[in-house]
């Protein structure tokens, strides 16, 4: 049963263009999420984070939106560039309610091509 | 630099034989973590240790074992009990269970 679901397994977008990945979750217990970037032959590298109690969170050009009530989460990359192609991986934990449980779920990923 | 370093970078293996992955961290975490990646499969958790001389299965941990002697290792021996056990293998560590930070994986063949 997978619990963090990333539907679009990948995605093709123009320099400077918006980028946009979603990412959907069934566990209602989640509240604390994450965005990977990786490389290929190279562990993943954090991006940015997320929790419940927020609904965006913004660090430069990403941006993460949160709909608790639709369970649905999304990476904004404005504008994109081609050093963004990679894959991004969703993950999601138990965060502030109960203390983190030291486990990420994590999506199979969205490749994402930026063309120049 | 701090950081987590995973030996070696390509590893390859006669069919029967254990073996063993190494994972290092300087970042003073107490946390580390272990992954496996195959193509369209995401990451899955193998194992996990929360602090040293402690650690719990993930969700694929059959073939698999680990030991946390020391907070700075966590090393991974592939069995041969393993079926499937070529793939991409990655080791993290987290501070506090949130943010996890990666090393930069050891692929391993086993013919």
């Amino acid at each position: 049963d997978q619990q963090v679901k990333q539907n679009s397994p990948s995605l093709s977008v123009q320099e400077g263009r918006i980028s946009i990945l979603n990412c959907d979750y069934t566990n209602s217990m989640f509240d604390y999420f994450l965005w990977y970037k990786k490389y290929p032959a190279e562990g993943p590298t954090f991006l940015i984070s997320i929790s419940s109690i927020k609904d965006k969170n913004e660090d430069g050009r990403f941006t993460v939106f949160l709909n608790k009530s639709a369970k649905h989460l999304s990476l904004h990359i404005v504008p994109s560039q081609p050093g963004d192609s990679a894959v991004y991986f969703c993950a999601a934990t138990l965060g502030n309610s109960g203390g983190s449980n030291y486990k990420l779920t994590f999506g199979k990923g969205t490749l994402l091509t930026v063309n120049p | 630099d701090g950081g987590i370093t995973q030996s070696p970078k390509y590893l390859f293996r006669k069919e029967g034989q254990n073996v063993t992955l190494s994972c290092e961290q300087n970042l003073n975490h107490d946390a580390m973590y272990w992954y496996r990646q195959d193509p369209g499969q995401g990451l899955r958790l193998i194992y996990y240790s929360q602090i040293v001389n402690d650690f719990q299965k993930g969700d694929i941990a059959e073939g698999y074992s680990v030991s946390r002697e020391k907070k700075e290792s966590f090393p991974l021996t592939v069995t041969s009990a393993q079926k499937n056990p070529t793939a991409f293998y990655l080791c993290a560590s987290s501070r506090d269970g949130y943010e996890q930070y990666f090393g930069p994986g050891t692929r391993l063949t086993v013919t």
